[in-house]
């Protein structure tokens, strides 16, 4: 089945330790992007990447990693200068810019907590 | 940047109902999608519509792009309806998506 995974699907966190978050997909999409959540809020942009090799901060970018070697992976590290890390985070990709086909489909998130 | 409000923020409604859920947006627009996300945190894709009507099922959606609304209609409501509905767009020259804050919707049987 074509998709994004991400794992884990939940992931706690001690003060001053680094962790990464997976996200894989086989859809063939160039671009990958990650959102965090808070409780009742929209999402936020972290990252996005549109080609391997290649990625842009987004809205909330301080304090999170990422890097993009392969097409299919786009892995979130979510660093110790992060101080509140606790939100559900969401990996999505899209095609590219055809006109057609942009809609933007998400993986099933990470439930990240502070211990 | 863009400016995108859903309304109402919460919707309570009886199952068989239709609804209708509002986006607005501050500027012109070259991408607007419509989410559900399910109780489980899952955000599904219902429709890529920048501009026009189209229709899927029970759901239905419609943008006036030169008046920076769209709308999203859902008739006879079923309790796997309930979750939050979420609208994002982009504007010209803006290579990102900006999300609303999502319109609760919750379906009692």
């Amino acid at each position: 089945d074509g998709g994004i995974t991400q794992s884990p699907k939940y992931l706690f966190r001690k003060e001053g330790q680094n962790v990464t978050l997976s996200c894989e997909q086989n859809l063939n999409h160039d671009a990958m992007y990650w959102y965090r959540q808070d409780p009742g809020q929209g999402l936020r942009l972290i990252y996005y990447s549109q080609i391997v090799n290649d990625f842009q901060k987004g809205d909330i970018a301080e304090g999170y990693s990422v890097s993009r070697e392969k097409k299919e992976s786009f892995p979130l590290t979510v660093t110790s200068a992060q101080k509140n890390p606790t939100a559900f985070y969401l990996c999505a990709s899209s095609a590219p810019r055809t006109g057609v086909n942009e809609k933007l489909f998400f993986g099933s998130g990470t439930q990240l907590s502070v211990l | 940047g863009i400016q995108v409000e859903q309304s109402p923020p919460d919707l309570i409604l009886q199952e068989g109902a239709n609804s209708t859920l509002r986006c607005n947006f501050s500027d012109s627009v070259n991408n607007l999608q419509w989410f559900h996300q399910n109780p489980w945190g899952q955000l599904i894709n219902l429709f890529y519509i920048p501009s026009g009507t189209k229709q899927n099922g029970r759901l239905s959606a419609t943008t006036v792009a030169t008046e920076r609304y769209s709308l999203l209609y859902i008739s006879s409501s079923q309790t796997t309806d309930s979750g939050v509905y979420f609208c994002a767009v982009r504007n010209f020259g803006n290579e990102k998506l900006t999300f609303g804050t999502g319109t609760r919707l919750t379906i009692i049987p």
